[in-house]
């Protein structure tokens, strides 16, 4: 069965430096996985995913993350964060067998000013 | 407009009883999902379906337990054997495999 871990419960970051969310998953088969992001308030919505194809993916507003079988990571990245990135992200694995979708525990990204 | 209600949004109950949380999806999807959100323990996943009339136990299923009648219709049923109910409760639903899911509002239930 599939599993992902999220190792950083919390990332406090200043404005504008550069970011990194960490995941890990784990699979015995071919996988697709996600990011979805959570605003303060508001409902769980995509971010970017991974199909197949180019192992980097990008979102419309500046994150991206790339698939590393061999490490089995699909880190979330950003150059420059911006005080409306703060949220709780959160990512996630389907195994392309079926429709399971596991998520990891979040990481909630704090933007200092 | 297309997208999934969950209700109630707030309910309360009291220990020892059932209670049933309703998900109804207008996208036509075919799978559908049922989570628990606790703080620090992200998404946890009850149960999801598939197709009509099948579900599959997720990570976290014993308490709960759900019917797929309808493919409109995921309803997710809290059992009193649930030993700690109090939660966030989110539905999903997506086209299938791979592809993303789209969550309802939530609802919050709060036994005492």
């Amino acid at each position: 069965a599939q599993s992902v871990t999220q190792l950083d419960s919390q990332v406090p970051v200043f404005e504008e430096a550069p970011v990194e969310l960490r995941c890990n998953y784990s699979s015995s088969v071919s996988v697709y996985l996600f990011w979805y992001v959570q605003y303060p308030n508001q409902g769980l919505q995509l971010l970017l995913k991974y199909l197949s194809g180019s192992t980097l993916v990008e979102s419309i507003n500046g994150f991206e993350a790339e698939f590393n079988k061999s490490q089995t990571s699909f880190h979330l990245r950003k150059p420059s964060v911006h005080i409306s990135d703060t949220a709780e992200y959160f990512c996630a694995v389907s195994e392309s067998r079926d429709d399971k979708i596991i998520f990891g525990k979040g990481t909630r990204l704090h933007i200092l000013p | 407009d297309g997208g999934i209600t969950q209700s109630p949004k707030y309910l309360f109950r009291k220990e020892g009883q059932n209670v049933t949380l309703s998900c109804e999806q207008n996208l036509n999807h075919d799978a559908m999902y049922w989570y628990r959100q606790d703080p620090g323990q992200g998404l946890r996943l009850i149960y999801y379906s598939q197709i009509v009339n099948d579900f599959q136990k997720g990570d976290i299923a014993e308490g709960y337990s759900v019917s797929r009648e309808k493919k409109e219709s995921f309803p997710l049923t809290v059992t009193s054997a649930q030993k700690n109910p109090t939660a966030f409760y989110l539905c999903a639903s997506s086209i299938g495999t791979g592809n993303t899911i789209y969550f309802g509002e939530g609802s919050w239930l709060t036994v005492v």
